[in-house]
């Protein structure tokens, strides 16, 4: 049963153009909406979250976009960076309890010089 | 200022042997989460402890698997008696005590890369 779902496993982006990450979700009960950036050899680090009670967050270069009646959310990247190139993982939460976050597979984002 | 610590990075295990993976939290964080990673796979959640507690492990397979932080030294994840199917990224994180809503923030460390022959 996966409830955050990433539908397309890798993306190749030109540099200084638009990279835009897509994640669904199944459990309307999520309160948080993270997205994570893994490079090769190394762990996860938190990149993005957003509440459920929004529908925008921003920060820098990147934004991430919530829309709850569709169960979906994307990443923005502008201007993508050859830095930028890692693997992106959509995940969520439930508020209550403790951070037991459920990850998406991820996407692959290639930056092209 | 270090960050979460794994150790070992890589580790090689003949299928029937013991795996004993470490994880020392960032400082002043009392919350440990295991992780694992299989190929083409993303992260999923196995357990998740405080000191001397396992608090939830509905994320471990039943048998041979077992996670403990005790009140001194590193959180452990043991894995008996491998099977080729264990071969993953281990991935341990840490989280601060609670003062808010979850908002899913974790640190995590860079992993354990398990390999059974």
């Amino acid at each position: 049963d996966q409830q955050v779902k990433q539908n397309s496993p890798s993306l190749s982006v030109q540099e200084g153009r638009i990279s835009i990450l897509n994640c669904d979700y199944t459990n309307s009960m999520f309160d948080y909406f993270l997205w994570y950036k893994k490079y090769p050899a190394e762990g996860p680090t938190f990149l993005i979250s957003i509440s459920s009670i929004k529908d925008k967050n921003e920060d820098g270069r990147f934004t991430v976009f919530l829309n709850k009646s569709a169960k979906h959310l994307s990443l923005h990247i502008v201007p993508s960076q050859p830095g930028d190139s890692a693997v992106y993982f959509c995940a969520a939460i439930l508020s209550g309890g403790y951070q037991k976050v459920t990850f998406g597979i991820g996407t692959k984002l290639q930056v092209i010089p | 200022n270090a960050g979460v610590m794994q150790n070992p990075r890589h580790l090689v295990r003949r299928r029937g042997q013991e795996a004993r993976l470490r994880c020392s939290p960032m400082k002043g964080h009392s919350h440990v989460y295991w992780y694992r990673q299989l190929p083409e796979e993303g992260l999923k959640f196995m357990v998740y402890l405080q000191k001397e507690n396992i608090i939830d492990e509905s994320g471990m397979p039943k048998e041979r698997f077992s996670a403990e932080f005790p009140k001194e030294g590193p959180s452990i994840l043991r894995i008996q008696q491998v099977v080729r199917g264990d071969s993953a990224a281990y991935f341990c994180a840490s989280s601060p005590p609670r003062s808010g809503p979850n908002t899913g923030e974790l640190f995590f460390g860079e992993g354990s890369r398990l390999t059974v022959l």
